[in-house]
């Protein structure tokens, strides 16, 4: 139990042009997404936080216009990067948890962006 | 802010030794936690959780210990195998505040085990 999908796997575009991420939770409703990026060799870091029908809410320094988020439904997010460019090449994963805040996020097999 | 990190960023052992990867928290008011393993390429895949008002739990070769008086806890992994080579991430959930609910990992500890 507890799988999330995450589409594509991997993406290759030229600078300038936008990509959506796909999330979504296979066998259970999600109430909140997260967002993440992760560069080779370091740890997670939380870009965003959405909660389904309502707007997401951004970590410090991310840029909302720059990653569009939506959740328009319990078992599905995603995430537009927009007008890409090289420096938003990274590995990306989504996480989504089915209620209470003190239960366990379940994460996508992420998505390797590059960005040429 | 609060933070939460590792003491060893990389473990060597041999198949079949017992591996214990190691985490400090810095915030006090965090009342739950989270095991990951991470696979290269892949998202972070859950093991084992554990709650503050507990400070022992065990799952299937794998045991977490929460000491909440020096703030820290471990990773037990019993009869280790070439399996379990991946980085381990722990992860405080946030428990008030702007980080109610969100994570915060650890850097990660690189295991390694060795046929």
């Amino acid at each position: 139990g507890a799988v999330v999908s995450q589409h594509p796997s991997w993406v290759i575009c030229k600078s300038g042009t936008s990509v959506k991420i796909e999330c979504r939770s296979l066998d259970f409703q999600a109430t909140t997404m997260f967002w993440y990026r992760q560069f080779p060799k370091q740890s997670l870091m939380l870009m965003a936080t959405s909660n389904e029908g309502s707007k997401a809410t951004y970590e410090q320094g991310v840029e909302k216009d720059k990653f569009l988020i939506n959740h328009a439904s319990l078992t599905l997010s995603t995430l537009t990067v927009t007008s890409a460019h090289p420096e938003d090449s990274s590995f990306y994963i989504c996480s989504a948890r089915a209620g209470y805040p003190n239960q366990p996020q379940h994460f996508g097999d992420g998505t390797r962006l590059s960005i040429l | 802010g609060e933070s939460v990190g590792l003491h060893l960023p990389t473990l060597s052992v041999q198949e079949g030794d017992n591996s214990i990867i190691n985490c400090a928290y810095s915030n006090s008011a965090s009342d739950y936690f989270i095991w990951y393993k991470q696979e290269s390429g892949k998202g972070p895949q859950f093991i084992i959780d554990i709650r503050s008002n507990m400070d022992k739990r065990q799952g299937q070769r794998v045991t977490v210990l929460l000491n909440k008086t020096v703030k820290h806890l471990s990773l037990q992994i019993a009869a280790t195998q070439p399996g379990d080579s991946a980085v381990y991430f722990c992860a405080e959930n946030g428990s008030g505040g702007t980080s109610y609910g969100k994570l915060t990992f650890g850097q990660g500890t690189i295991l390694t085990v060795h046929p």
